[in-house]
């Protein structure tokens, strides 16, 4: 079955300091993936899809089909990008997205 | 382009009663709109998929009976939350989809029934 695992609940680092947001999934067949967003008190909002292979706001992210992991990072850390990020895949239906329990990201200065 | 508000965003009920919320997409035409509930400080989990003109189709342990959805236009879609507890309180979210995966979400809306 179709799921979507981020281990962190919180992640805490300093401004300047590199990111990586794990997420690791279950997928019959070829996945597509996303990272979303939610800064404090905004909608969510779709932050980067592995198909398009953009960077936004200097993330990037990984599709490893060997460790079913999409792991989102950034190399410097600013204290804008702290949020709650979501891991996403589509459901097996293909009809809808199933959500990661999302972690807190805290950046401090 | 490509927002989707939703309204109201916070209503209280009393427990017994019926709240409707309404989800647009202002810009665009959504082919399908999604439902979420969202706990505090946990995840968001998918309530139903609604596609215009045809019935909603709901996850497993969602009541329909009880949240009853309709999609009536490729802009609008209403849930309407039937004789409300206070463990239906939570916040709902809407998004739209134009196309396959691209989803835009709603703000949300706070239900308290007390």
């Amino acid at each position: 079955a179709q799921r979507v695992t981020q281990p962190e609940k919180l992640l805490s680092v300093f401004k300047g300091a590199p990111v990586e947001l794990k997420c690791n999934y279950s997928y019959s067949g070829s996945p597509e993936l996303f990272w979303y967003v939610q800064y404090s008190r905004q909608r969510l909002q779709l932050l980067l899809r592995h198909i398009s292979r953009e960077s936004i706001k200097g993330f990037t992210a990984d599709l490893n089909k060997g460790e079913t992991s999409f792991h989102l990072k950034k190399p410097f850390a600013q204290e804008e990008d702290s949020a709650m990020y979501y891991c996403a895949l589509p459901n097996q239906a293909g009809t809808a997205l199933i959500f990661g329990k999302g972690t807190t990201l805290s950046v401090s200065s | 382009g490509a927002v989707v508000s939703q309204h109201p965003s916070w209503v209280i009920c009393k427990s017994g009663t019926s709240v409707k919320i309404e989800c647009r997409s202002l810009d665009f035409q959504a082919t399908t709109m999604f439902w979420y509930r969202q706990f505090p400080k946990q995840s968001l989990m998918l309530m139903a998929t609604s596609n215009e003109g045809s019935k909603a189709t709901y996850e497993q342990g969602v009541e329909k009976d009880k949240f009853l959805i309709n999609h009536a236009s490729l802009t609008l879609s209403t849930l309407t939350v039937t004789s409300a507890h206070p463990e239906d309180s939570s916040f709902y979210i809407c998004s739209a989809s134009p196309i396959s995966y691209e989803q835009y979400f709603g703000p949300g809306t706070r239900l308290t029934v007390t």
